[in-house]
């Protein structure tokens, strides 16, 4: 079956602009997650959906970060007035009910410029 | 809050010899612990993971992980590798409710012919 996926594979923005990166989970997933891939800080949490209970945001490095996931499937990661230290690949993941494993997407590498 | 060091960033092996990647954890309670494999351009898949009962577990692939509680402690075996083995490995540990994964910096594995 169909696997997460990620769009665009691939952003290069220039500082100070917005961005918005998309997720698709996999079809019945209840939960969703947001995590960044960056040479100085590794894999880091960013955010958390879980069914229609209000979202761990706990991970998200600054008010310039939003996530949004409409009817429970599909989200999408916002990142505002972009700064060079928000390149990274930013990799999303998503998992059945009750299940503690994630499946992740291939990632968005994003490139501030 | 949970942590995960792995403590080598490199190991290089010789195709056909075994090989052994260190993790520990830092956790309060009991920890489910993961092993992810991330090779070149790609997204994360999981080898194996770790809740309860045996603390030998099997994954994928032909991996194997010992849960050693006294040590925390979840190593990842091979008894030997494949040239197709190279690739950076990532240790997480996921918390019992939310489900979200703090990863360790992860080891890039060489393989030499």
């Amino acid at each position: 079956g169909a696997g997460v996926s990620q769009s665009p594979s691939n952003k290069v923005t220039e500082k100070g602009k917005d961005v918005e990166l998309r997720c698709d989970p996999i079809s019945g997933h209840t939960a969703l997650y947001w995590y960044r891939q960056s040479l100085g800080q590794g894999l880091e949490f960013l955010i958390y959906f879980q069914g229609n209970s209000a979202p761990d945001k706990s991970g998200l490095p600054s008010d310039r970060f939003s996530a949004e996931r409409t009817g429970g499937s599909v989200s999408t990661l916002t990142i505002q007035r972009t700064q060079q230290e928000d390149s990274a690949v930013y990799l999303c993941a998503s998992s059945p009910p009750g299940a503690q494993r994630q499946y992740f997407g291939p990632g968005t590498r994003l490139t501030v410029t | 809050a949970q942590s995960v060091t792995q403590p080598d960033i490199h190991i290089t092996v010789s195709e056909g010899a075994s090989l052994e990647l260190r993790c520990n954890y830092s956790y309060g309670a009991t920890p489910y612990l993961f092993w992810y494999v991330q090779s070149p351009g790609q997204g994360l898949q999981l080898l194996l993971k770790y809740f309860s009962g045996d603390t030998l577990v099997q994954g994928i692939k032909g991996f194997e992980a010992e849960f050693k509680r006294s040590q925390s402690s979840f190593n990842l075996r091979k008894p030997s590798v494949h040239w197709s083995v190279a690739a950076e490995y990532f240790c997480a540990v996921g918390e019992a409710a939310g489900n979200k994964l703090t990863f360790g910096g992860g080891t890039r594995v060489l393989v030499k012919p």
